[in-house]
């Protein structure tokens, strides 16, 4: 079956730190992969998706490449704020369904 | 635009009570709605997907006659807690995906806090 993985939390970044969130992925065919954020209380937000190899989302500094030869959709960040800690999960759709990863918790210190 | 809304955003209820919870898609018609369930620090665990006008499909392990959902229109659905107990406390989240037109992504609603006493 489908499954999503990322790499575990807490991630502790100072303000201004380079940030990258690992992801890697299983799935049959040719899945869309997404990045979403959920701020304390809050629901899910899309922020960044892509839909084939090779494709690059983007959103708000955040970026991510679809890497079908390592399965993989890094999420990263060349300069976090404090408004940035969330948690982010990582997610593909197959057959119209949605598979998140565990999602991975940042915290932006100032 | 894809706005999708949840009511109540948070609910606190005694035990053996039934809650209901709506999950409504403002700008778009949703042919497919999702729930979900979250418990603290974890990630969504799909509860069940519903298409307008027929009944719910439910994940393995989810009880269909504890979690009734129904999906009336293509603007609303609703997920109701029968017989509400604290290990029924949780967050739920609904989601809604457009019809062929709209692709196949799912915009989420913003939650909703259930805390059974």
């Amino acid at each position: 079956g489908n499954s999503v993985t990322q790499m575990e939390g807490p991630v502790t970044l100072s303000e201004e730190a380079f940030l990258t969130i690992n992801c890697t992925y299983t799935a049959t065919g040719y899945p869309s992969l997404f990045w979403y954020v959920q701020y304390p209380g809050e629901g899910l937000q899309l922020l960044l998706k892509a839909t084939k190899a090779d494709d690059k989302g983007s959103n708000k500094g955040f970026e991510a490449t679809y890497r079908k030869e390592t399965t993989s959709f890094h999420l990263e960040k060349g300069s976090v704020q404090v408004s940035d800690s969330a948690v982010y999960f990582c997610a593909l759709n197959a057959g119209n369904m949605l598979t998140f990863g565990g999602g991975t918790r940042l915290m932006v210190k100032p | 635009g894809a706005v999708v809304s949840q009511h109540p955003s948070r609910v606190i209820c005694k035990s053996g009570t039934s809650v209901k919870i709506e999950c409504r898609s403002l700008d778009f018609q949703a042919t497919t709605m999702f729930w979900y369930r979250q418990f603290p620090k974890q990630s969504l665990m799909l509860m069940a997907t519903s298409n307008e006008g027929s009944k719910a499909t439910y994940e393995q392990g989810v009880e269909k006659d504890k979690f009734l959902i129904n999906h009336a229109s293509l603007t609303l659905s609703t997920l109701t807690v029968t017989s509400a107990h604290p290990e029924d406390s949780s967050f739920y989240i609904c989601s809604a995906r457009p019809g062929t037109s709209g692709g196949n992504e799912q915009f989420f609603g913003p939650g909703t806090r259930l805390t059974v006493l």
